[in-house]
């Protein structure tokens, strides 16, 4: 069985300063990794995904993510946080062995002060 | 425009009147599937199908039917609600059926059972 676990349900930053939102996997094979996030009252958006390779993932609006296998962590990133940033954020996991199973965490609430 | 929609977007019925929330997609994608999202237990997957009249359980199946006909719509079927089944309900597809995929997700329906 895969699992995903985002252990903060919230997190808040200010404005300008880094921000980190956590997730660790639990997969029997070789993993991809998404994250999405969710804005009030919309559905889910992709931000970036790691398939192979670096460990490093560059996704949109300034997010990145950095893969660390040995943790079994895939813990989102951004240098500068925005108020715009401001949302419900989502890891998920999904095994190429399985493909049609797909993962999600309980989401982290990113809040953004000015 | 390419999207996934989902109707009713919102819905209250009562306990035990049978529904069906439709969801279409314009993109030609090969995979679907339907998740539901509650506070604290994050997205948890329902149904997925990986080609027409190819379906499968994901992980909270029960009280649940799908059905894929064509490859664009993908109906989620309560065939006798229960208050438990309240809930914000997502569509989404992707273009293949290979897990590095990204999915593509609907706006939502929000469903109360009374």
């Amino acid at each position: 069985a895969q699992s995903v676990a985002q252990p903060e349900d919230q997190v808040n930053v200010a404005e300008g300063n880094p921000l980190t939102v956590k997730c660790t996997y639990s997969v029997s094979g070789n993993p991809y990794l998404f994250w999405y996030v969710q804005y009030p009252n919309r559905g889910l958006q992709f931000l970036l995904k790691y398939i192979t390779g670096d460990n490093l993932v560059k996704g949109s609006y300034g997010f990145e993510a950095e893969f660390n296998k040995s943790q079994t962590s895939f813990h989102l990133k951004k240098p500068s946080a925005l108020v715009s940033d401001s949302a419900l954020y989502f890891c998920a996991v999904r095994d190429r062995t399985n493909a049609g199973k797909s993962t999600f965490g309980d989401g982290t609430t990113l809040t953004v002060k000015p | 425009e390419a999207q996934v929609t989902q109707n009713p977007r919102y819905l209250i019925t009562v306990t035990g009147k049978k529904l069906t929330v439709t969801c279409s997609q314009n993109m030609n994608h090969e995979y679907m599937s339907w998740y539901r999202q509650d506070p604290g237990l994050g997205l948890r997957q329902i149904y997925y199908s990986m080609n027409v009249e190819v379906t499968d359980k994901g992980d909270v199946p029960e009280g649940y039917k799908v059905s894929r006909k064509e490859k664009r719509n993908f109906p989620l079927i309560l065939e006798s609600p229960s208050p438990n089944q309240t809930s914000l309900y997502f569509c989404a597809s992707s273009p293949t059926t290979i897990a590095l995929d990204t999915q593509y997700f609907g706006p939502g329906t929000r469903l109360t059972v009374l």
